[in-house]
């Protein structure tokens, strides 16, 4: 059964960073592209980012370009979302979420996390 | 960026009866690299995370039931639900995975009358 856990989700100021990380099991990580998509409460689902399964090539929304850097680690069965800067429209449940693809630049996405809640304010 | 636009955005139906979801592409979902259409369906129960119900418009995925079903091709697509039961209530998307950045439609918010 593919398990996705994300962690690291909290209540941080504007301008401060934060880490997400994700752990996979129930299917072999390194053959799939990974991505990060986010929830506004309340709103609709916002693709961020995405990364392809041997991390040579990676995507991101106009809206965290420049501020967010998405990794994997694939020994680690792992995913991983740098956030820098965070703002306040960055406030939202971060997915993590698996492609059906090694390419992360098709092919959509199957298999979403439960989400972990990121709060940004003073 | 593809912009996807769904209608209705709310849709209340009677027990037994049947629901219909557009979505519309700003721009043709077929994949140059493959001939493949990765135009997805995600139901999202209330305090649920998204899942997939249909992928490449028609297929639907292993434990979805086959009242579920999903149509179209180039820019028009469809989700049909050929009888509407109590656990159908929540909000359904549609998302192209053919060009980056990856888009989602608005959500149509699914009840029962």
């Amino acid at each position: 059964e593919v398990q996705l856990v994300e962690s690291g989700g909290d209540l941080v100021q504007p301008g401060r960073s934060l880490r997400l990380s994700c752990a996979a099991s129930g299917f072999t990580f390194d053959a799939y592209a990974m991505h990060w998509v986010r929830q506004a409460p309340g709103k609709g689902l916002e693709w961020v980012s995405g990364i392809s399964w041997i991390s040579d090539s990676r995507g991101y929304a106009d809206s965290v370009k420049g501020r967010f850097t998405i990794s994997r680690d694939n020994a680690k069965n792992s995913l991983y979302l740098q956030m820098d800067s965070l703002r306040p429209e960055d406030t939202a449940f971060y997915y993590c979420v698996k492609s059906p693809a090694r390419i992360a630049s098709a092919g959509a996405v199957d298999y979403w996390g439960r989400g972990t809640l990121v709060i940004v304010s003073s | 960026d593809v912009v996807m636009t769904q209608s209705p955005l709310s849709l209340s139906v009677t027990l037994g009866q049947p629901a219909s979801i557009s979505c519309r592409s700003s721009q043709s979902l077929v994949y140059s690299g493959d001939g493949n259409t990765y135009l997805n369906w995600f139901q999202q129960r209330p305090g649920q995370s998204p899942r997939r119900l249909t992928y490449k418009v028609s297929n639907r995925d292993s434990g979805v039931p086959d009242r579920f079903s999903g149509s179209g091709s180039g820019t028009d697509f469809t989700l049909k639900i050929s009888r509407v039961e109590a656990e159908d209530v929540g909000i359904y998307y549609c998302m192209q995975g053919t060009n980056w950045p990856y888009t989602f439609g608005q959500g149509t918010k699914l009840e029962i009358k």
